[in-house]
């Protein structure tokens, strides 16, 4: 059974800053790896999209990687800003269950 | 891009009433749609898979009677918790996939429902 997890659980910085969110998933059998974005009370925003056969993915100021072998990803946010806090969430979409499983989050606070 | 739209965000009921939550896919067609619960602090956890025109899949442990789905279009499934318990209240979520998206999984906005 796949297990998604996501370290930090919680992250507070200055804004300004570069910062790394790190999930880890126990079966390397993945079709795809998601990012989103939650923000309190609201539903999900996709921030990036990898599939399983490539290493990375840009979006202005975030980069997401993908070492399946090892089941990591990393999400990377440059230059973080007040408006990037949030949770951030990671979904693996498993080859076998034909669907989502998700890390528990981590919530991000970025001070002004 | 594709959107699923959920309706409604927020819904207060009484215990022991239902509540019925839609989820439309407004340019695309989803034969399948998913459900998600998220407790507060935890991770969302997929509830049931609805396909269009059959049975929904239900997750283990998921009470199939509790959480009616019912996925009568190619662009609406809809999800009705009955006879409400405080312990239901949650936020609840779906999801569709646009087949012409390569991984397009997009979901929709969320309900929070909150059994009083």
């Amino acid at each position: 059974k796949q297990e998604v997890t996501q370290i930090p659980a919680a992250l507070s910085v200055p804004e300004g800053e570069n910062l790394v969110l790190n999930c880890s998933f126990t079966d390397s059998a993945i079709y795809n790896l998601q990012w989103f974005r939650q923000d309190p009370g609201k539903g999900l925003t996709s921030l990036l999209l990898i599939q399983s056969s490539q290493r990375e993915q840009t979006s202005g100021r975030l980069n997401a990687s993908l070492d399946k072998s090892s089941g990591r990803s990393t999400l990377y946010i440059a230059a973080s800003q007040p408006g990037d806090s949030a949770t951030y969430l990671c979904a693996v979409f498993d080859n076998y269950g034909q669907n989502f499983v998700f890390g528990p989050g981590t919530r991000l606070s970025v001070l002004p | 891009g594709a959107v699923v739209s959920q309706h409604p965000s927020w819904v207060i009921c009484k215990s022991g009433t239902s509540v019925k939550i839609e989820c439309r896919s407004l340019d695309f067609q989803a034969t399948t749609m998913f459900w998600y619960r998220q407790f507060p602090k935890q991770s969302l956890m997929l509830m049931a898979t609805s396909n269009e025109g059959s049975k929904a899949t239900y997750e283990q442990g998921v009470e199939k009677d509790k959480f009616l789905i019912n996925h009568a279009s190619l662009t609406l499934s809809t999800l009705t918790v009955t006879s409400a318990h405080p312990e239901d209240s949650s936020f609840y979520i779906c999801s569709a996939r646009d087949w012409d998206r390569e991984g397009g999984y997009t979901f929709g906005s969320g309900t929070r429902l909150t059994v009083v």
